[in-house]
């Protein structure tokens, strides 16, 4: 059964500094990953969606990467800002379950001004 | 502008009382899902329809029921066999199985 785990819970950065999100999951047979953020009591909003055959993906300062084999995602966030504070959560889709979502609890990001 | 709307915001249960969250997508997207969110957990599937009048069982659908009479519409009605139904709910949609999932902006339940 796919498990997928975010490490650390909540971290606190000062603004400027480049940082990175993991991600990481038991089974390698995934038919995408997707990262999204969550800002306090609101819905998710996707930031960036990498197929199982890409290894990367980039939107603005955002870069997620996908390395199958070790069962590891990153997302990194350039120049960090007090605005990128917020839950950020990635989510599974395996080519089983009807390609339903495998959720990691997520990571709480606080940008320290 | 295209989205999915949720409403109510905030609702409150009553014991032995079942409630309707709403949800309408203008997205034309054919699935569509309900989730739970619990503090400190990942999202958890309650039920998802891939096409109108169909729709499947989650991960934890007891005590909760859904309809998808039309493409736009999928409310969940959380019944009084939900014991603990204090939650935050999130409704979604998507087009295909490689495009992302659109989420509304959420209902949060509780009970009085």
């Amino acid at each position: 059964k796919q498990e997928v785990t975010q490490i650390p819970a909540a971290l606190s950065v000062p603004e400027g500094e480049n940082l990175v999100l993991n991600c990481s999951f038991t089974d390698s047979a995934i038919y995408n990953l997707q990262w999204f953020r969550q800002d306090p009591g609101k819905g998710l909003t996707s930031l960036l969606l990498i197929q199982s055959s890409q290894r990367e993906q980039t939107s603005g300062r955002l870069n997620a990467s996908l390395d199958k084999s070790s069962g590891r995602s990153t997302l990194y966030i350039a120049a960090s800002q007090p605005g990128d504070s917020a839950t950020y959560l990635c989510a599974v889709r395996g080519w089983d379950s009807n390609y339903q979502l495998i959720w990691g609890a997520g990571t709480k990001l606080i940008i320290k001004p | 502008d295209g989205g999915i709307t949720q409403s109510p915001k905030y609702l409150f249960r009553k014991e032995g009382q079942n409630v309707t969250l709403s949800c309408e997508q203008n997205l034309n997207h054919d699935a569509m899902y309900w989730y739970r969110q619990d503090p400190g957990q990942g999202l958890r599937l309650i039920y998802y329809s891939q096409i109108v009048n169909d729709f499947q069982k989650g991960d934890i659908a007891e005590g909760y029921s859904v309809s998808r009479e039309k493409k736009e519409s999928f409310p969940l009605t959380v019944t009084s066999a939900q014991k603990n139904p204090t939650a935050f709910y999130l409704c979604a949609s998507s087009g295909q199985h490689n495009q992302p999932q659109h989420f509304g902006d959420g209902t949060r339940l509780s009970i009085l």
